[in-house]
């Protein structure tokens, strides 16, 4: 099966933009929708972008996401940075009957 | 509004055999093409999938834990489970039991998750 590799951490001011990535480390990034999920300590995931670049209703239009076929990744990208925005970051992805998570990144807005 | 709610014992002893189950309210889990899955986290770590079971009962288990992991449903309870035996230390984690609309959906609706110990 194929793995989705995160960095661990990432850290960004107030007001700026941050982008995290996933690499998928076999099979292309496009044979299959990404999902992203925000964590929040204490808290059960919610999903903050689901098919690529798809923004459930109520997340604010700062989140956004693309996948990259020359890099095999998708990206999760959030503008305007926002103390509340702090959290752990998830991708996700199926393949093959498995469904497969990224290792997480941990979001620092400081 | 669709609910979900783990629950089971908060510590099992190594070797023995864990067993949760996941109460649906406001929707039948077996009215429509949904995915039910248990996803689990260790202490720290980030989030695992272990198994998948679809509405008409086939499953899908990572293959990390195949050998030892037992999704199924109870339709009459409107609840499904998750069986892993010969548990370890390792299995230590919050499992977390989801909803899922088909195989390209996202996660949708999470339980708030259920801290399961492994110890003697």
């Amino acid at each position: 099966n194929f793995m989705l590799t995160q960095p661990h951490s990432v850290s960004e001011s107030p007001g700026k933009t941050v982008t995290i990535s996933c690499t998928r480390s076999s099979g292309s990034i496009a044979s299959n929708y990404v999902q992203w999920y925000q964590q929040r300590p204490g808290s059960s995931p919610t999903t903050v972008i689901y098919r690529d670049h798809q923004r459930p209703s109520g997340v604010p239009d700062r989140f956004s996401g693309s996948i990259d076929s020359s890099s095999n990744s998708a990206s999760l990208t959030i503008s305007g940075l926002k103390t509340e925005d702090e959290a752990d970051y998830y991708c996700q992805s199926y393949d093959s009957s498995s469904w497969v998570f990224g290792g997480g990144t941990k979001l620092t807005v400081l | 509004q669709l609910q979900v709610h783990e629950s089971g014992p908060g510590l099992v002893k190594p070797s023995e055999t864990l067993s949760l189950t996941c109460t649906v309210s406001g929707g039948s889990i077996s009215s429509s093409s949904y995915y039910w899955g248990w996803i689990r986290q260790p202490p720290g770590k980030g989030l695992e999938w272990i198994g998948s079971i679809y509405y008409s009962g086939s499953t899908d288990y990572n293959p990390s834990l195949k050998s030892r992991v037992t999704i199924s449903l109870d339709t009459s309870r409107n609840q499904f489970s998750l069986r892993l035996s010969s548990v370890t230390a390792a299995d230590t984690a919050v499992y977390y039991c989801a909803r899922l609309s088909s195989r390209s959906s996202p996660f949708d609706y999470w339980g708030q998750g259920t801290l399961v110990t492994v110890s003697s």
